[in-house]
């Protein structure tokens, strides 16, 4: 499952396949990026982040992808599982005198049905 | 190690009260940053303290203030509250709050009645 070209509020998939979560950031000059998961009653939890001067990074079973040209974000997550389902929200940062301060995207509520 | 401990995890406070918030942030963390998160604005950066210091400030009205201590411990203040700042407050803490891995508190539910 994926939600493309707009932010899509909601993406169901199913157990097993994977996900792909997209986000439109805001700044150009933004160096550093973050993907979030924050489950009901829950801070946000870190997943994985990227820098500027890279185009990919995998961790265990996430990938994020970053289009600097476009200014694109995406998070995949392989074998999606009922516990992958939550809210998951991109955050950029960018310039040294913005120290400390994430931009967050709207949030995609992921839903896994099994 | 230990997470990011903000206390309370519930509040409940009348209009005109005032309330402080604490957060404890990862051991070695020196930055210190707090969000407001409600369902209408998403997550609204508020304030970032390292070293004692606000280094960042979001646009929030004066009513809203924080303070960091010597171990890096910090606290938000808000006064004469309103309805409208029924929120769940955030803290997230890293290494220096540039390009390194920030990480949240389970949050404050604060509660305006």
């Amino acid at each position: 499952g994926e939600n493309v070209g707009l932010h899509l509020p909601t993406l169901s998939v199913q157990e097993g396949d994977n996900s792909i979560i997209n986000c439109a950031y805001s700044n150009s000059a933004s160096d550093y990026f973050i993907w979030y998961k924050q489950e009901s009653g829950k801070g946000p939890q870190f997943i994985i982040d990227i820098r500027s001067n890279m185009d990919k990074r995998q961790g265990q079973r996430v990938t994020v992808l970053l289009n600097k040209t476009v200014k694109h974000l995406s998070l995949q997550i392989a074998a999606t599982q009922p516990g992958d389902s939550a809210v998951y929200f991109c955050a950029e940062l960018y310039g040294s005198g913005n120290t400390g301060k994430l931009i967050f995207g709207q949030g995609t509520t992921l839903q896994v049905k099994p | 190690k230990a997470g990011v401990t903000q206390t309370p995890r519930y509040l409940i406070k009348t209009r005109g009260q005032q309330v402080t918030l604490s957060c404890s942030p990862i051991s070695g963390h020196r930055s210190v940053s707090w969000y407001q998160q409600t369902p209408g604005q998403g997550l609204q950066f508020l304030f970032e303290y390292f070293s004692e210091t606000q280094r960042n400030k979001g646009n929030f009205p004066g009513r809203f203030s924080g303070r960091q201590f010597s171990n890096s411990r910090s606290e938000m203040n808000v006064s004469t509250l309103e309805l409208g700042d029924s929120a769940l407050y955030l803290c997230a803490s890293s290494f220096t709050g540039t390009d390194t891995e920030a990480f949240f508190g389970q949050g404050t539910r604060l509660t305006v009645v």
